[in-house]
């Protein structure tokens, strides 16, 4: 099965940066996604990374290195409507896409 | 308009009926997903097909179960719906195995 964690809930202040770990173990290895689900809705995509190192995306970053099982997603200049949930998944080595239970980020002004 | 539906929206449904979501998808995905979403627990996997006449099981399988007949389709089975299947239950797609998942816009089943 697949172990993956991440913070329950995280707080900053409009502007600001935040950054969101997520370590996991899986049985095999096929890629890590980071997705935002605002209360009430599904999730939406926001990244990918399959090899080690950084993909940036706008104000949003996401960082991978699988010798340690870890990854972050680094959301900068922060508003008010990036409060939402934050998940973290793994696809495994049979493909199966599991998640984290999410990060809620609170957005204050 | 391209993308994934999924029906009935919401559901109220009496313990040891029998109910089937279903999840339909127009973008020739070979890849499906069910979810549910409980609060505090996050999304968990119930079943997952890789491609048409293929599913396997998530984490958390017993009580539910899909087929593929085909790459559009993949309805979710209860059986005999208990109270603990209550949840807020999502279906994905992807393109390949290497693909980001898009999911539809859920289908909250309360069982009473």
């Amino acid at each position: 099965g697949q172990n993956i964690d991440q913070p329950t809930e995280m707080t900053a202040t409009e502007g600001a940066i935040v950054q969101i770990n997520c370590t996991y173990q899986t049985s095999g290895f096929n890629g890590l996604f980071w997705y935002q689900q605002h209360a009430g809705e599904a999730p939406t995509f926001l990244s990918y990374n399959v090899l080690d190192g950084l993909e940036e995306k706008g104000r949003f970053s996401s960082f991978l290195s699988r010798s340690k099982g870890y990854s972050y997603l680094l959301l900068k200049e922060l508003q008010m409507k990036d409060s939402a949930s934050y998940l973290c998944a793994v696809r495994d080595q049979d493909y199966k896409l599991s998640f984290g239970a999410g990060t809620t980020v609170t957005v204050r002004a | 308009i391209a993308g994934i539906t999924q029906a009935p929206t919401s559901q109220i449904l009496a313990a040891g009926r029998r109910m089937t979501l279903r999840c339909t998808q127009d973008m020739r995905h070979n890849a499906m997903y069910w979810y549910r979403q409980d609060l505090g627990l996050g999304l968990r996997l119930i079943h997952y097909s890789n491609t048409a006449g293929t599913t396997g099981k998530g984490e958390v399988p017993d009580g539910y179960s899909v087929s593929r007949a085909n790459t559009d389709d993949f309805p979710l089975t209860l059986a005999s719906a208990v109270p603990s299947q209550t949840s807020v239950y999502f279906c994905a797609s992807s393109e390949s195995e290497s693909t980001e998942a898009f999911f539809g816009q859920g289908t909250r089943l309360t069982v009473v």
